[in-house]
């Protein structure tokens, strides 16, 4: 059965960090593309970012240079660095397998740049 | 980059009718659309793929159709359960942008 669990969310102050993790079970995500989407509250979903099956990654605009999407395959586990927080980066987090389309989401965590 | 416009933004409608969402991107992407329902506090899940295809499932009352720039998302018969907010995504080039949201109520 395919899973993924993230965590690692949690309160920031703007300009902080965070990494996010994403384990995963069920399948191995060095074969697959994974995905990262967010939603602010009450706001629509937000595509942030792409890893392909080799070493190519994508951003959206409103995170390139401040993000960074990785993996860890013997970990089989997906990460989302996140640095220079803003409070428009206030979210739930979603990881998820694939990128065209995401076939299994994780049920997200909530990252909160606040002061 | 690719924008999606969904339409309507909200919807009342009852158990029983048939509903039409429709997604428009801003350029040609090739059916590559996919269709999401998210329902509070959960997660999205996959209903559709490269426009019209149905993911392993999905109740046959959800269907898609679509080609070029416009896509529709049609539910024939709602379903108490089908109340809940969808959103679709191109997939065609990054960044892979999602529609707004439509929000279907029950009426």
């Amino acid at each position: 059965e395919v899973q993924l669990v993230e965590s690692g969310g949690g309160l920031v102050q703007p300009g902080g960090s965070l990494r996010l993790s994403c384990a995963a079970s069920g399948f191995t995500v060095s074969s697959q593309y994974m995905s990262w989407a967010r939603q602010a509250p009450g706001k629509g979903l937000e595509w942030v970012s792409v890893i392909d099956s080799g070493v190519s990654t994508y951003y959206a605009d409103s995170v390139k240079g401040r993000f960074t999407i990785s993996r860890h395959n013997s970990k089989n586990t997906l990460y989302l660095q996140m640095n220079s927080l803003r409070a428009e980066d206030t979210a739930m987090y979603y990881c998820g397998r694939g990128a065209g389309p995401i076939d299994y989401w994780g049920q997200g965590t909530l990252v909160t740049v606040s002061s | 980059d690719i924008q999606m416009t969904q339409s309507p933004s909200s919807l009342s409608a009852s158990v029983g009718d048939r509903v039409t969402i429709t997604c428009r991107a801003s350029q040609g992407i090739s059916n590559s659309l996919a269709w999401y329902q998210q329902k509070p506090g959960k997660a999205p899940k996959l209903l559709l793929y490269v426009a019209s295809r149905l993911e392993s499932g999905v109740p046959s009352r959800f269907s898609g159709s679509g080609s070029g720039t416009d896509y529709t998302l049609t539910i024939s018969s709602l379903q108490p359960e089908d109340f809940a907010t969808y959103y679709c995504q191109q997939y065609y080039s990054t960044p892979y942008t999602f529609g707004q949201g439509t929000k279907l109520e029950i009426k």
